[in-house]
């Protein structure tokens, strides 16, 4: 079965500064890659996602990933951080033709001013 | 709105007492997903329907939970008996049918304390 690890639990940037949260994936075939966001009180929104092709996926709100695959990876990037972008972020994985999409425990993201 | 809605946000309950939570889908998603989500943790995949059918549940939904999808609209998942472990965050999400590749729409989420 498919699974997820997000090592950090929470990280902390300075407004402007570059942000990469780390997602490794466990599956035995190209797996379909996501992240997601959760605002206090919100419900998960779809950053971006991963399928195929180009293994750079540009996101909403100026969010990119990237899919290293000789790495299981999938990891999140943005080049500056903007105070808006605290919340916490869920890296997920379905495996083809499965419909249980499987989320890793989250990194919460702190802004500092 | 068109997203998923889910009700009641927030439900207070005493152990043993039964609880209900209903989800309204987007209309045109005939896929539609349950977690469950603790805090600290990602959200728990816990059932799935296809239209009416439910066809896959997690090991983590025991028998005191049971969740319907009667006409393959709206869904409704209920907890029987409840427990202070329940306590937590129930996420409905939808999805088009096309492929399982397609994102997921969450709603927001229905919380449950039991005291």
């Amino acid at each position: 079965a498919q699974s997820v690890t997000q090592p950090d639990i929470h990280i902390t940037v300075s407004e402007g500064a570059s942000l990469e949260l780390r997602c490794n994936y466990s599956y035995g075939a190209t797996p379909y890659l996501f992240w997601y966001v959760q605002s206090p009180g919100q419900g998960l929104q779809l950053l971006l996602k991963y399928f195929s092709g180009d293994t750079l996926v540009q996101g909403i709100k100026g969010f990119e990933a990237e899919f290293k695959r000789s790495q299981s990876s999938f990891n999140l990037r943005k080049p500056s951080v903007h105070w808006s972008d605290a919340a916490e972020y869920f890296c997920a994985v379905v495996g083809y033709n499965n419909n249980d999409m499987r989320f890793g425990a989250g990194t919460r993201l702190t802004v500092k001013p | 709105d068109t997203g998923v809605s889910q009700d009641p946000r927030h439900k207070i309950t005493k152990r043993g007492q039964n609880v209900t939570f209903r989800c309204d889908p987007i209309s045109e998603h005939n896929r539609l997903y349950w977690y469950r989500q603790t805090l600290g943790q990602g959200p728990e995949f816990l059932t799935y329907f296809q239209n009416e059918a439910q066809l896959e549940k997690s090991r983590l939904l025991s028998d005191r939970f049971s969740a319907e999808r009667p006409k393959g609209s709206f869904s409704t998942l209920e907890i029987q008996r409840t427990e202070q472990g329940d306590s937590a965050m129930y996420l409905c999400a939808s999805g088009p049918t096309v492929s399982p590749t397609g994102e997921l729409f969450f709603g927001e989420g229905s919380r449950l304390t039991v005291l």
